[in-house]
Parts: structure tokens; C-alpha cells; sequence
């Protein structure tokens, strides 16, 4: 069974440009979660998808994030237009029911590192 | 405030060991505890959860402890090897989202 995937792996791009990152969850999980890591610092939640559905948007850090899931299935995260403390690793997750819930484990990709210069 | 506070130094231990690595939070009532493994340029792997109303839970040679009154967890690793080298997470749930600490890297030396 395929993984959790995320792509570009890494992202190099300048300030005020825009960058998309993709993650396919493992197949038949409902539930997607986008997560950041800033160098040195923990891993932040930025929000949560149950199927198409935004669940809870509570850690985007501002309106130039946005993050979409159509059909329920792979999920982008674009950044538009990008800043020097955009930079990151943005690690996507998938879980089957509601894990918060359950108590399920969570699922992750390996991350798309983001460089913004 | 609320915080999730990890060992931020690396834990060096020699092989056969045991390692210990803290987590501890404030102002924060979870309803479980999960603990991850992160391997450089690698997500989190799920590891272990324990819930409030569990004091222990053991799977091979790692051991969780739970204890809500400290507000504390301890994860411990028995007969260490250098292939449990690694950033270990807690991470706290039962608040719509898992909420992690920084991580405590482990360095196990043969």
C-alpha cells in the first residue's frame, strides 16, 4: 500500500513568487492534515480537511495560504505570494476516520522542504 | 501560557542502554499522548499512544508512561541499538488536532 506522498520534495523560490505543494494521502483516508515545521521549532498545525471539507483552518498563518482538497482526494497548498518566513518543511497527513477522535495515528509524508529567498 | 517542553539537547547513551526522554506540558489537558520517531528528511512515525486513564503501555522494548497529575510523559527505549538513533515527538491529542513538542534528538553510540 502506497503512502502518504507529497510533492516537490523541495522548493527553492524567491520572495513574491508563488508555490504549490501536493499531497496525496494513502488511499481511503478522509481525513488530511497539512502541518509546518521553522527550523528549531515544533510541528505547527495548519489545518484539517475531512474529505473536501476545510474541518478546521485555525493554523493557517494568514490569507496568503490557501489549501484546497476538490473530489476529497489529493490536497494542494499554495502560497501566494511567498515570504522569507514561509520557509519551512510543510508535512502532510492522513488518517482513515476522525483521529482525533479515535485516537487513530496519523499518517505522514516526507515533507516538501520550502526555501523562500 | 501553553507549552509542550522536550529535552532540546540531544541524549547521547551507549549501546545496550536504556534512554528516557521527558515530555512535559502546561495548561493543557489532554486525552491522550501520542510519541513519534523522526529520521532526517523524514516524516513522523507513529510510535505509541497512551490515554489519560493509562498509567503504562509497552510495545517491544519501548515503554510510555503517562502520568496527568506531573503532566508528564516518559518514553523509554530498553537495550538501546545505534538504529534507534532518531528525533523522537510527543505529541498531545483531544483537541480536534495532535499538537507536537519540538522533539528530543537521540543518539545511541556502539
Amino acid at each position: 500500500e502506497a503512502g502518504v506522498t507529497q510533492f516537490p520534495s523541495h522548493s527553492v523560490i524567491e520572495k513574491g513568487q508563488t508555490v504549490t505543494l501536493r499531497c496525496d494521502p494513502i488511499s481511503g483516508h478522509d481525513n488530511l492534515y497539512w502541518y509546518r515545521r521553522v527550523m528549531g521549532k515544533e510541528i505547527k498545525f495548519l489545518l484539517h480537511f475531512v474529505k473536501e471539507s476545510k474541518q478546521d483552518e485555525s493554523g493557517m498563518p494568514n490569507n496568503r495560504f490557501l489549501a484546497e482538497r476538490t473530489g476529497g482526494t489529493y490536497s494542494t497548498l499554495k502560497v501566494q505570494p511567498a515570504e522569507l518566513e514561509d520557509s519551512g518543511v510543510y508535512f502532510c497527513a492522513s488518517s482513515p476516520g476522525t483521529a482525533v477522535a479515535t485516537n487513530e495515528k496519523l499518517f505522514f509524508g516526507s515533507g516538501t522542504q520550502l526555501s523562500v529567498l | 501560557s501553553q507549552k509542550i517542553e522536550q529535552n532540546s539537547e540531544a541524549l547521547n547513551i551507549q549501546e545496550g542502554k536504556t534512554a528516557t526522554l521527558t515530555c512535559n506540558y502546561t495548561n493543557y489537558s489532554p486525552a491522550y499522548l501520542q510519541w513519534y520517531r523522526q529520521d532526517p528528511g523524514r516524516g513522523p512515525v507513529f510510535l505509541l499512544l497512551i490515554r489519560e486513564n493509562e498509567k503504562e503501555k509497552r510495545k517491544e522494548r519501548l515503554k510510555v508512561t503517562f502520568d496527568t497529575t506531573l503532566k508528564q510523559s516518559l518514553f523509554h527505549i530498553t537495550a538501546s541499538q545505534p538504529a534507534d538513533s532518531a528525533t523522537y515527538l510527543c505529541a498531545l491529542g483531544g483537541y480536534n488536532k495532535l499538537i507536537f513538542g519540538a522533539g528530543t534528538r537521540l543518539a545511541v553510540h556502539p
